[in-house]
C-alpha cells in the first residue's frame, strides 16, 4: 500500500526565510504526489503535482518540489516565505492509474514569524 | 467557473441521530471524492462516486454510505452518529477521465459536531 510520511508536524520561519517541508513516499510502483495547503476554515489548494514529467515541479505562490526518485522523497520549498505562507500543507499519494484515491500525510503546520 | 460547493458548512447533531450532507461539483466533473479530516486520524478517503457508480471505498463503517445524482451532485449519509464522527467533511471534485494524475478540487467542507 502507498504511503506518506512528513517529517515534522510543527516549522517555523521567519518572513523572507527558505520554506522547507518534508514528504517522503512509500510506494511499489511510480507514483502521482501532490502538495495540497490548506487556510484555517478552508479546504484544500492544489499547490502542485508530480505526473512524471518532470522531476522539478513549479506551483503556484512561488512553491516548487522536486521529485527524487533515490530517496523516495517530494519536498516542497519556497525560496522566501511571506506571512500569508502561514498555513497547514499536505503531501499526498496516488498509485493506482484508475484509483481517485489520495492518500495524505499529516500534515505540517507553517507560522511565519516577521 | 464556480468551484466546488458543499452544504451546509456547519451541522450540530446528537449521538444516535444521522446526518446527510451535500456536495455539488465543478461543472462539467463527474467525479466526487468524500474524505473525512480529524486531529487524530488526518485525512482519511471515505468513497468516490463516478457517474453514478460508487467506484472506491474507503475503510470506513457501513454507517457510512454515499450516493451520486445524474446532475453529479453527491451526498453522504452517517448514520447512528458517535462522537468519533465529529469531522470536517471534505468532497473533491474531478472530470474522473483522466486517472489519478488528474487534478481534484476540493470544496469548503462541512463541520459536523456531534454532542
Amino acid at each position: 500500500a502507498q504511503s506518506v510520511t512528513q517529517l515534522g508536524s510543527h516549522v517555523s520561519v521567519s518572513e523572507g526565510a527558505l520554506v522547507l517541508l518534508r514528504c517522503n513516499y512509500s510506494s511499489s510502483v511510480p507514483p502521482y504526489l501532490f502538495w495540497y495547503v490548506q487556510y484555517p476554515n478552508q479546504g484544500l489548494q492544489l499547490l502542485l503535482k508530480y505526473t512524471s514529467a518532470a522531476t522539478l515541479v513549479k506551483g503556484i505562490n512561488g512553491f516548487e518540489a522536486e521529485f527524487k526518485k533515490s530517496e523516495t522523497s517530494f519536498h516542497l520549498t519556497k525560496p522566501s516565505a511571506h506571512m500569508s505562507d502561514a498555513a497547514e500543507y499536505f503531501c499526498a499519494v496516488s498509485v493506482n492509474s484508475n484509483d481517485y484515491k489520495l492518500s495524505f500525510g499529516a500534515g505540517t503546520t507553517v507560522t511565519v514569524r516577521a | 467557473k464556480a468551484g466546488v460547493t458543499q452544504t451546509p458548512r456547519y451541522l450540530i447533531k446528537t449521538r444516535g441521530q444521522q446526518v446527510t450532507l451535500s456536495c455539488s461539483p465543478i461543472s462539467g466533473h463527474r467525479s466526487v471524492s468524500w474524505y473525512q479530516q480529524t486531529p487524530g486520524q488526518g485525512l482519511q478517503f471515505l468513497f468516490e462516486y463516478f457517474s453514478e457508480t460508487q467506484r472506491n471505498k474507503g475503510n470506513f463503517p457501513g454507517r457510512f454510505s454515499g450516493r451520486q445524482f445524474s446532475n453529479s451532485r453527491s451526498e453522504m449519509n452517517v448514520s447512528t452518529l458517535e462522537l468519533g464522527d465529529s469531522a470536517l467533511y471534505l468532497c473533491a471534485s474531478g472530470r474522473g477521465t483522466s486517472g489519478n494524475q488528474e487534478t481534484q478540487y476540493f470544496g469548503p467542507g462541512t463541520r459536523l459536531l456531534v454532542l
